[in-house]
């Protein structure tokens, strides 16, 4: 079975910090591995969607790479404001269509 | 674009009630699926379904059903709710395509079994 860590599962910065996200799977066998954001109360925001063939992908200020061999992930926040505050999932989708989620990290960026 | 609706968005069951949680999309995504989502635990999933008519059971089926008769709609239906059920219950949708597996979930149901 797919397991998914996330380390830290919290982190608190300072504003204009950049700041990387862990995320690490045990079966390598994946199709596509996908981070979200989660405000509390609220449903999953897409950030961005790596395939399996891809080594990197950037949106903005966020910039995920993907490492199938050692299985892991990781999501590069430049520059850090309040309003990413929030917590972040990352998802490893297998054969058959099936996510497997971490835990999260819970961020906040302190003004 | 609505995207993935969830409905209701709260709701209080007594033990042994029985609810459907509705779940649509209008993205024409052929993969629906349900997940839980309680502390410490991330997210779990319920059931799934790679089209309308197919369903399967995810990793924590036990006390809902599913069906899918449309594309669009996915309910899931608690039999028989039990407090364990207190939970956020998020529903997802995607293209079954290996290459475009992006997920979109809806708001949540945040359900409270008493």
């Amino acid at each position: 079975k797919q397991e998914v860590t996330q380390i830290p599962a919290a982190l608190s910065v300072p504003e204009g910090e950049n700041l990387v996200l862990n995320c690490s799977f045990t079966d390598s066998a994946i199709y596509n591995l996908q981070w979200f954001r989660q405000d509390p109360g609220k449903g999953l925001t897409s950030l961005l969607l790596i395939q399996s063939s891809q080594r990197e992908q950037t949106s903005g200020r966020l910039n995920a790479s993907l490492d199938k061999s050692s299985g892991r992930s990781t999501l590069y926040i430049a520059a850090s404001q309040p309003g990413d505050s929030a917590t972040y999932l990352c998802a490893v989708i297998n054969t058959g269509n099936q996510f497997y989620f971490g835990t999260g990290t819970s961020l906040t960026v302190i003004p | 674009n609505a995207g993935v609706t969830q409905t209701p968005k709260f709701q209080v069951l007594k033990t042994g009630q029985s609810m459907t949680l509705q779940c649509a999309q209008d993205m024409n995504h052929e993969y629906m699926s349900w997940y839980r989502q309680d502390p410490g635990m991330g997210l779990r999933l319920i059931h799934y379904s790679v089209g309308a008519g197919i369903t399967d059971q995810g990793e924590v089926p036990n006390g809902y059903n599913v069906s899918r008769s449309t594309t669009e709609d996915f309910p899931l239906r608690l039999l028989s709710a039990a407090p364990s059920q207190t939970s956020v219950y998020f529903c997802a949708s995607s293209y079954s395509h290996r290459w475009t597996t992006e997920a979109f979930f809806g708001q949540g149901t945040r359900l409270t079994v008493v």
